[in-house]
């Protein structure tokens, strides 16, 4: 069975940090390209970063270039988001999903992010 | 980015009744490889996204086939033939062959 468990989230500080964690299982987490999406508080859903299964290949929004660092460990299954210079428009659930976007078949529950001060 | 419009936007149907959602994008989703990467998700409330529909048509594992998917280039339809109860929550179109990946503005369903 599929599972992706986000951690890390919580509230921060505008201009603070955040890194966000998914452990990942139940499938060959190696050969999937893994996303970020985040909902904002009573909003739709939108594309964060995605990044290729050897991790040579990453993909921001605008929004979020240059402020936020995707990454993963093949050792360890897991996925993981830098958020750094947050704002409060930042302020969503995240969540981990397996697939780069064109399918992206299976998702996590999810992690709150609040930034406010 | 690509635009997808959804509509309607707010969806009241009687159970056991029929729905259907439409959803539009600003550009083809037809990739060079033949396939159309529109998908179609459910979020129940409180509840993570769940794909229901992938590359327009095909039903994922565990959906009832009271849910279908049809389209081609640029619009797209979610059907439900017999709404139930447990099928009240915001639907999203969403496109995979442009980045970002992009979401309609969701659809939500409730009962009359």
């Amino acid at each position: 069975e599929v599972q992706l468990v986000e951690s890390g989230g919580g509230l921060v500080q505008p201009g603070g940090s955040l890194r966000l964690s998914c452990a990942a299982s139940g499938f060959t987490f190696t050969t999937y390209w893994m996303s970020w999406a985040r909902q904002a508080p009573g909003k739709g859903l939108e594309w964060v970063a995605n990044i290729k299964p050897d991790g040579s290949e990453k993909h921001y929004v605008d929004s979020v270039k240059g402020r936020f660092t995707i990454s993963r460990d093949n050792v360890e299954n897991s996925l993981s988001l830098q958020m750094n210079s947050l704002r409060a428009e930042d302020t969503a659930v995240y969540y981990c999903a397996r697939g780069g976007g064109a399918l992206a078949q299976f998702w996590g529950q999810g992690t709150l992010v609040t930034v406010s001060s | 980015d690509v635009v997808m419009t959804q509509s309607p936007l707010s969806l009241p149907v009687t159970l056991g009744q029929p729905a259907s959602i439409s959803c539009r994008s600003s550009q083809s989703l037809v990739h060079s490889d033949g396939n159309t990467y529109l998908n179609w998700f459910q979020q129940r409330p409180g509840q993570f996204p769940r794909r229901l529909i992938y590359k327009v048509s095909n039903r994922d594992s565990g959906v009832p086939d009271r849910f279908s998917g049809s389209g081609s280039g640029t619009d797209f339809t979610l059907k439900i033939s017999r709404v139930e109860a447990e099928d009240v929550g915001v639907y999203y179109c969403m496109q995979g062959i442009h980045w970002p990946p992009t979401f309609g503005q969701g659809t939500k369903v409730e009962i009359k």
